[in-house]
């Protein structure tokens, strides 16, 4: 099976500005769930879908948003983008069920100037 | 916030030498689990451990679990250089909004 996807792999936006990034996940996973890793606050949990609803969420700003599709891909978009929000962003696909491992993908580096 | 705390924050050893991980954690869980990164990558799923187990073995990796102290630990058995890698222990909580929750993470450094 193909493993997690992201899309772009890396980005550079400016301050204002939005972005949408994307995750395929493994093919069969329902659950894809999304985190913002940086250097000062490591790994947080921003949300997670199953079957196009949002199941859970983290603690961050409504600028902030997620959808997820029939397939199970899932975007993020960021708006209104700030320098604090420079991070990897990495997208997590699993079965779904309770006692799941998560499957990464490589990442989106977001940088912004 | 984060709900697993690792240490040692980094960890400096020879290669063949046997390298040893613990997590500490707040809340109860339905499992933990075990994550490695390389540089500037995404995670890989190394182990899981459910509530009720106590040890789990996977290859070189050994994982204990104990709920009444709340904390685990993670043993990588002859270690390689291949090893080098920030491990991350992960707690799963919650019914219908199960969530994983990430510590700040061990770097571990194998020399060769």
């Amino acid at each position: 099976k193909a493993g997690v996807t992201q899309t772009p792999r890396y980005l550079i936006k400016t301050r204002g500005q939005q972005v949408t990034l994307s995750c395929s996940p493994i093919s069969g996973h329902r659950s894809v769930s999304w985190y913002q890793q940086t250097p000062g606050q490591g790994l947080q949990f921003l949300f997670e879908y199953f079957s196009e609803t949002q199941r859970n969420k983290g603690n961050f700003p409504g600028r902030f948003s997620g959808r997820q599709f029939s397939n199970s891909r899932s975007e993020m978009n960021v708006s209104t983008l700030e320098l604090g929000d420079s991070a990897l962003y990495l997208c997590a696909s699993s079965t779904g069920t309770v006692l799941y491992e998560q499957y990464f993908g490589p990442g989106t580096r977001l940088t912004v100037t | 916030s984060q709900q697993g705390e690792e240490d040692p924050q980094a960890l400096s050893i020879q290669e063949g030498e046997n390298a040893t991980m613990n997590c500490s954690y707040k809340t109860s869980i339905n499992n933990l689990q075990w994550y490695r990164q390389n540089s500037g990558r995404g995670l890989v799923h190394l182990i899981l451990i459910r509530s009720n187990e106590r040890e789990k073995h996977s290859g070189r990796l050994r994982v204990t679990l104990d709920t009444s102290k709340k904390s685990s630990s993670l043993l990588i058995t002859a270690s390689r250089a291949a090893d080098t890698a920030s491990y991350f222990c992960a707690t799963g909580s919650g019914g219908s909004n199960y969530k994983l929750t990430f510590g700040k993470g061990t770097l571990l450094t194998v020399n060769p």
